[in-house]
């Protein structure tokens, strides 16, 4: 298999501040790193695709100003909660893709439970 | 638009054999995925169906067949510990993931 970690994997914090959380690959590359959001009993909702050394592609309706992602190597990426609000709350997921046998399958990160107040 | 179905939730007992049905209609096929989700915790693959048929993989086994858009994951010899969210998710045609709502599976003794 392939493993990603990220870090925090629980952060509680006051509103208006900013949160980063990172993804790291840690035993491969990965050019493209996705970043999810997952509410209580919901699917994943794909927030944005991360790209190794260009800009991240953002999903509609997802504010890049808010969200702010750098993938500076291709090893990690970065997702930061700009001024997060109570709103922003939510499980935060990312993954990276790695060819297996013809096909790239996702290996997810352990989450990160954000929690603002 | 770009849409999987799958129930909401479902129950069973130790020890049973339970069907989880997936059915889709997405913008291309490349593939189609199983993940099991615990509570608070990340997705972890199950299988993977890209061409028609059964795949088993121990206790657990995927069936596709992609000119009806429908997959079902096959769980057998329940166990407490396979109470999760199993979800359905679909490579489209550019290769981008769609995910289902989940389905939680509820075991009992």
């Amino acid at each position: 298999g392939a493993v990603v970690s990220q870090h925090p994997s629980r952060v509680i914090c006051k509103s208006g501040t900013s949160v980063k959380i990172e993804c790291r690959s840690l035993d491969f590359q990965a050019t493209t790193m996705f970043w999810y959001r997952q509410f209580p009993k919901k699917s994943l909702m794909l927030m944005a695709t991360s790209n190794e050394g260009s800009k991240a592609t953002y999903e509609q309706g997802v504010e890049k100003d808010k969200f702010l992602i750098n993938h500076a190597s291709l090893t990690l990426s970065t997702l930061t909660v700009t001024s997060a609000h109570p709103e922003d709350s939510s499980f935060y997921i990312c993954s990276a893709p790695k060819g297996l046998a013809g096909y790239n399958e996702q290996f997810f990160g352990p989450g990160t439970r954000l929690t603002v107040l | 638009g770009q849409n999987i179905d799958q129930p909401t939730e479902m129950t069973a007992t130790e020890g049973a054999i339970v069907q989880i049905n997936c059915t889709y209609q997405t913008s291309g096929f490349n593939g189609l995925f199983w993940y099991q989700q615990h509570a608070g915790e990340a997705p972890t693959f199950l299988s993977y169906n890209v061409l028609d048929g059964l795949e088993e993989k121990g206790r657990f086994s995927s069936f596709l067949s992609r000119s009806k858009g429908y997959s079902y994951l096959l769980l057998k010899e329940l166990q407490m510990k396979d109470s999760a969210s199993y979800l359905c998710a679909v490579l489209d045609s550019n290769y981008q993931l769609i995910w289902g709502a989940g389905t939680k599976l509820i075991i009992k003794p």
